[in-house]
């Protein structure tokens, strides 16, 4: 998996309740990418870094917030839990935008919210 | 609106046979277009790229060919393999610079029987 874990790799937690999911790279890329996968919809950006401290939103952000402190770690935190955000979570990373660089995905993070 | 559009249904072939499989898309003009293989429980893995001044890519069994008049994509596995059975994304880029983006098809799942 190209030098990527994330923790947990499975998750089950309560409504309402706060989540972090990490994601670090061993790579030294500067790109990184939160998605989540449901069932019907396919891979769905929710965030993403173009370096330390840049971020920018995705297709599917609320309820979503994201931090880069540091090159090879990105984390995704989820406020407030919510069953709809039972899902399957990929963090992704790239050396150089999208536009000329394939993504290497990590294992994912299974999130079941109750 | 914007969609791109993989076959939902599951491709079953005989091994030794061609799979095709099949990337439509509607209101984007991407530069290039992805093709990711995900297994079960794992993170999608990039296969091939080519870009919209190409009209065919091979990589040893692989062929992806890239239509941008019926703004389609073919992906071609020749001689397949039960090993071959996966689920295929195609994704596109959307936008550019720090903006440009990958999106994702839902991905067809393909069986390849012994």
């Amino acid at each position: 998996d190209a030098g990527i874990t994330q923790s947990p790799r499975h998750k089950v937690t309560e409504t309402g309740t706060p989540v972090t999911l990490r994601c670090h790279q061993t790579e030294n890329h500067r790109y990184m990418y939160w998605y989540r996968q449901d069932p019907g919809h396919g891979l769905r950006l929710i965030h993403y870094s173009y370096g330390v401290k840049d971020t920018d939103k995705g297709e599917v952000s609320d309820g979503y917030s994201v931090s880069r402190s540091k090159t090879e770690d990105f984390l995704l935190t989820l406020e407030s839990a919510t069953s709809s955000q039972t899902s399957v979570y990929f963090c992704a990373i790239s050396g150089r935008l999208a536009e000329q660089e394939t993504q290497y995905f990590g294992p994912g993070t299974r999130l079941l919210v109750l | 609106s914007q969609k791109i559009e993989q076959n939902s249904e599951a491709l079953n072939i005989q091994e030794g046979k061609t799979a095709t499989l099949t990337c439509n898309y509607t209101n984007y003009s991407p530069a290039y277009l992805q093709w990711y293989r995900q297994d079960p429980g794992r993170g999608p893995v990039f296969l091939l790229l080519i870009r919209e001044n190409e009209k065919e890519k091979r990589k040893e069994r692989l062929k992806v060919t890239f239509d941008t008049t019926l703004k389609q994509s073919l992906f071609h596995i020749t001689a397949s393999q039960p090993a071959d059975s996966a689920t295929y994304l195609c994704a596109l880029v959307h936008g550019s610079g720090n903006t440009g983006k990958l999106i994702f098809g839902q991905g067809t799942t393909l069986q390849v029987k012994p």
